[in-house]
């Protein structure tokens, strides 16, 4: 129990285009989801947090007009990286947490963007 | 605000070594601490878990004991394998299902 799937597993676009990536609980309801970026050799720095239905929560730094979350359901939430540029390029993860008191996340398989 | 220290890397152990991953924290009430694994190209999966004081988790041979009184969770396997080569990351959850992530050790074990 407890998977959390992404899609698309890696994505490579242009400098200036839009790229969504779906993050989804598959066996169980999550009204919180976390967004992560890893870079190479580095931490999961986590970008925002994304309620259900209602405007996701921002990390310092993080800019919200081009990073874009929608959690639209209980099981899935959608990261759009808007004009995208090659500094973009990274590791995208997301996380969803089953309320079972340990605050415990259970992580997606990752996305992989590269911006040309 | 919280934070996790953890033993820098990488470790590069022989097989059937034993491992030792250090992990120390700074937090304030009584937060879940965890240990991911992340294999190449790939997420982080959840390894083990222990939720309060003198809690043990373990999972796949890998062990970590919250220990309150030092502030530690050190991970530890009696015999490596090849197949456990990966970086782990200690972390911790102190409620709202917010964690806060070392800085991950890479592990190589050589056959």
């Amino acid at each position: 129990g407890a998977v959390v799937s992404q899609h698309p597993s890696w994505v490579i676009c242009k400098s200036g285009t839009s790229v969504k990536i779906e993050c989804r609980s598959l066996d169980f309801q999550a009204t919180t989801m976390f967004w992560y970026r890893q870079f190479p050799k580095q931490s999961l720095m986590l970008m925002a947090t994304s309620n259900e239905g209602s405007k996701a929560t921002y990390e310092q730094g993080v800019e919200k007009d081009k990073f874009l979350i929608n959690h639209a359901s209980l099981t899935l939430s959608t990261l759009t990286v808007t004009s995208a540029h090659p500094e973009d390029s990274s590791f995208y993860i997301c996380s969803a947490g089953v309320r079972d008191g340990t605050d415990t996340q259970y992580f997606g398989p990752g996305t992989r963007l590269t911006v040309l | 605000g919280d934070s996790v220290t953890q033993m820098e890397g990488p470790v590069t152990l022989s097989e059937e070594a034993f491992l030792t991953i250090n992990c120390t924290y700074t937090a304030t009430g009584y937060p879940s601490l965890f240990w991911y694994v992340q294999y190449p190209g790939e997420g982080l999966q959840l390894l083990l878990k222990a939720t309060k004081a003198d809690d043990k988790g373990s999972n796949k041979g890998f062990e970590a004991t919250y220990r309150k009184e030092t502030t530690s969770f050190h991970l530890e396997k009696g015999s490596v394998q090849v197949s456990d080569s990966a970086v782990y990351f200690c972390a911790l959850s102190g409620g709202y299902q917010k964690v806060t992530f070392g800085t991950g050790t890479k592990l190589q074990v050589i056959p």
